[in-house]
């Protein structure tokens, strides 16, 4: 069975302190790792897609990376309007024309000024 | 362009009414999906399509059913709703790119059934 877990569930940090997120995942293959943002009373918002091992992507304060087993999602210098859930999710080769994600539980980050 | 929008935004059912959920995008996307939020369950898919006229079920499809007559929209229908029901709905939709589809989310309904 594929499954995502990230950690921590939820994380603080003050602003301009920098940390990791983290999504251990177990999958029979990977198609793809996705990043998304998600603010309170809103829908998920994409940030990055991941498709192997030792790939990297930045936008801004925030840089993803991928190994086989997990991904880590570094946030530099955070500032409060970085405060949100971040959810991670795989697309696993579950047979041919599978479009089904698998989310993981989110870590609710607070930026505190 | 307006992404994935979804209408409404808020509804409060009785037990046993029924409701349709309307999702629109105009990014020409094959691809669109349905999931529901739950806190502590994450994001579970309930349907989804592959083009107009074609539907399939996720994870959670019992107690929903759908319709993909334009390639624009897709439609979530609740025909006797239940209290195990009450969620946060997200519509999404996607575009293949390689070998996995990047999917943009509208902003949810949040259901409420008594």
């Amino acid at each position: 069975e594929d499954q995502v877990t990230q950690s921590p569930e939820a994380l603080r940090l003050q602003e301009g302190e920098s940390s990791s997120l983290n999504c251990s995942y177990t999958v029979s293959g990977l198609r793809g790792l996705f990043w998304y943002r998600q603010d309170p009373g809103k829908g998920p918002e994409f940030l990055f897609t991941l498709y192997s091992a030792g790939e990297e992507k930045e936008k801004e304060r925030l840089k993803a990376t991928l190994t086989k087993k997990e991904s880590f999602l570094h946030i530099t210098a955070p500032k409060p309007e970085d405060s949100a859930t971040y959810l991670c999710a795989v697309h696993p080769y579950s047979g041919a024309g599978s479009y089904q994600l698998t989310f993981g539980k989110g870590t609710k980050l607070s930026v505190i000024p | 362009n307006a992404g994935v929008t979804q209408t409404p935004k808020f509804r409060v059912l009785k037990t046993g009414q029924s409701m349709t959920l309307l999702c629109a995008q105009d990014m020409n996307h094959e691809y669109m999906y349905w999931y529901r939020q739950d806190p502590g369950m994450g994001l579970r898919l309930i349907h989804y399509s592959v083009g107009e006229g074609t539907t399939a079920k996720g994870e959670v499809p019992d107690g929903y059913n759908v319709s993909r007559l334009k390639k624009q929209n897709f439609l979530l229908g609740l025909e006797s709703a239940a209290p195990s029901q009450t969620s946060v709905y997200f519509c999404a939709s996607s575009y293949r790119q390689g070998h996995t589809y990047e999917q943009y989310f509208g902003p949810g309904t949040r259901l409420t059934v008594t």
